[in-house]
């Protein structure tokens, strides 16, 4: 299966608000509310910030928020921070026991 | 506190083989799926295999399948990728991640980077 599709680049100033997509078909994203998204800083392992499209594990700031339309998955950052800079990745289960991973969207904040 | 520690990355040529070990602690190994996802320098992520609690189910990337043998042992809390026929293209850092959540993984080793080359 083709990775999800993610936009390259996304930025914003700090205390601002973005948005980065995650597009792929009906039997991945479009079929299951297993959509995850991770952070992933330079040189450190990625950490999971969402799962099962919108959901925050304990710790994740409720600036980090998701959501999903049809094929299209969301994650939106609220209130923008230095720290928030990285590279972000979505994940969706992909049916048949498989994952795919988007290509990855790196985030600068201005 | 939970942890997992990657090792058994190296340099190796091309069509040798390469095991790699995940050590966790810090929570019950024999009740999560686990995974293993790689990362090519430079590129993003890619899952490449996952295994159940008991080990009747494994599953692989088409990429991977017939070469590499994901396993685990409950007694030592510790996963296992036996690489076998490597190739220049599975050249990355492998992470080990445990499956928390529905296909999500809360938990993440730092990684071990392998090298295919000659």
């Amino acid at each position: 299966q083709s990775a999800l599709i993610q936009p390259p680049s996304a930025s914003g100033s700090p205390g601002q608000s973005v948005t980065v997509s995650c597009t792929g078909g009906s039997s991945d994203v479009g079929g299951y509310n297993y959509v995850s998204w991770y952070q992933q800083h330079p040189g450190k392992a990625p950490k999971l910030m969402i799962y099962e499209v919108s959901k925050r594990p304990s710790g994740v700031p409720d600036r980090f928020s998701g959501s999903k339309s049809g094929n299209t998955a969301s994650l939106t950052v609220s209130g923008l921070q230095a720290e928030d800079e990285a590279d972000y990745y979505c994940s969706s289960y992909g049916g048949s026991n498989n994952v795919i991973f988007g290509g990855g969207t790196k985030l600068t904040v201005l | 506190e939970v942890q997992l520690v990657e090792s058994g990355g190296g340099l190796v040529q091309p069509g040798g083989s390469l095991r790699l070990s995940c050590a966790t602690s810090g929570f019950s190994f024999s009740v999560y799926w686990m995974t293993w996802v790689r990362q090519a320098p430079g590129k993003g992520l890619e899952w490449v295999a996952k295994m159940n609690q008991d080990g009747s189910e494994r599953h692989y990337v088409d990429s991977v399948k017939g070469r590499f043998t994901i396993s685990r042992d409950s007694t030592e809390n510790s996963l296992y990728l036996q690489m076998n026929s490597l190739r220049a293209e599975d050249t990355a850092i492998y992470y080990c991640a445990r499956d928390g959540f529905a296909v999500a993984l809360d938990y993440w080793g730092q990684g071990t980077l392998v090298t295919v080359s000659s």
